[in-house]
Order: C-alpha cells, then sequence, then structure tokens
C-alpha cells in the first residue's frame, strides 16, 4: 500500500509567523512530488513539482525542498499572511501513468 | 488563463440512480484523471485515461464506474447506479505530455450526494 502522510493536519499562527509542513511518501519507485494549494470552493491549484532529490523551489514567500532517498519533503512559508490560510496537499506520483497519491493535507489558518 | 471546468458543481441523486458527471479539461492536454474526496478523508485517485483509454483505474472504480471522451472536448464519469457511500467531490484534472515535472491542473470539484 502506497501511503503519502502530512503532518501537522491543522496549524493556527499569527500574521508575520514562518510555518512550515511535512509531507512523508514512499521512496521507492518515485516519480515527483507536487504540492498544491486548496482554498475552499476553489480548483487545487499547484505551487510545486519537484523531481530531483535535493530539489528546493520557491515561488514568492513559499518554499519547498524535496529528498527522496529518506522519502520526505518540506514546505515553507515565510512571514505567513491571511491569504496564506488554505488547505496544501502533498501528493506524489509512483506510477508512469501519473496517477496522484494524496495525502491528507495541511489546513492553515492565519490570524491577522 | 486556460481552465479545467466541471459542471454541475452540485449534484444530488437517490440511490440506485444514474450520474454524469462532466468536465471540459485544457484543450490541448492529453492526460485526464478523475480523482474524488469523501468528507473529512484523502483525496483519491480514481482513473486515469490517455489515447481514449483508461491507463490506470483503482480498485474503487469498479464496474458501477465508467468514462468516456465522446467529443475531443468534454470528459466523463459515469456511476450507473449510485450507493450512499458514492457521495463525495468529484475532481477532474489534466495534464499535457511529459510524466514527472508536468502539474496537473484541476478542476473545482462536483460535489455529488446520494440521498
Amino acid at each position: 500500500i502506497l501511503n503519502v502522510e502530512q503532518s501537522p493536519q491543522s496549524l493556527h499562527v499569527q500574521e508575520g509567523d514562518s510555518t512550515n509542513f511535512t509531507c512523508s511518501f514512499p521512496s521507492s519507485n518515485f516519480y515527483a512530488l507536487h504540492w498544491y494549494r486548496w482554498e475552499t470552493a476553489k480548483s487545487p491549484e499547484a505551487l510545486f513539482v519537484m523531481t530531483l532529490n535535493g530539489d528546493e523551489k520557491k515561488k514568492g514567500r513559499i518554499s519547498a525542498t524535496l529528498n527522496t532517498k529518506e522519502g520526505y519533503s518540506y514546505l515553507y512559508i515565510k512571514g505567513s499572511q491571511p491569504e496564506d490560510s488554505a488547505t496544501y496537499l502533498c501528493a506524489s506520483i509512483q506510477s508512469n501513468t501519473g496517477k496522484l497519491i494524496f495525502g491528507q493535507g495541511t489546513t492553515l489558518q492565519v490570524k491577522p | 488563463e486556460p481552465e479545467v471546468t466541471q459542471t454541475p458543481s452540485h449534484q444530488v441523486t437517490q440511490m440506485g440512480q444514474e450520474v454524469i458527471l462532466r468536465c471540459v479539461p485544457i484543450s490541448n492536454h492529453l492526460y485526464f484523471y478523475w480523482y474524488r474526496q469523501i468528507l473529512g478523508q484523502k483525496v483519491e485517485f480514481l482513473v486515469s485515461f490517455y489515447n481514449n483509454e483508461i491507463s490506470e483505474k483503482s480498485e474503487i472504480f469498479d464496474d458501477q464506474f465508467s468514462v468516456e471522451r465522446p467529443d475531443g472536448s468534454n470528459f466523463t464519469l459515469k456511476i450507473r447506479s449510485t450507493k450512499l457511500e458514492d457521495s463525495a467531490m468529484y475532481f477532474c484534472a489534466s495534464r499535457t505530455t511529459g510524466l514527472a515535472g508536468v502539474e496537473q491542473y484541476f478542476g473545482p470539484g462536483t460535489r455529488l450526494t446520494v440521498t
């Protein structure tokens, strides 16, 4: 059974705090790791697609790292803003059809 | 910016009825997917579709489920005889060629409620 796990399940921070989430995934048959940002009533939106061990990607205040050998990825948000409030999903690809295997998500609430 | 669309946004049906969920993927995309999320659970893969055939399906995707790309633009998911446990948010996704480094674009979902 292929399992992707995320922690924490939810997080409440103050505006300006920096935060990070963890995603663990099977390290065998690894193709890629995706991070999505999902706001209620909207489509999940891709933040990063990472494929290589040691990858680091950045988009504004959000960055992510990837360790394929040990099977984990971190997502960092620097100086959280209320508009960062959303559920952050990670998903791994472990087969050549491209099917995504999702974690349960981390729900972030940023208080002004 | 191109986007994946899904209709309806919410569908209520009685147990045993057939439902068809519709998706319009991004026009130059070649790979298509259905996922679903039962309330409080993980988003789970149902089926992938490429070159007019199913490339992979999950254990959930039994004989009650089928997919079709009838006219080159729509991508549909049919549930022949709905069960209470089919109540979920259903997402369609699509992507271009390539595999590992290519993101999947998701629609906003159809919430299916089976009563």
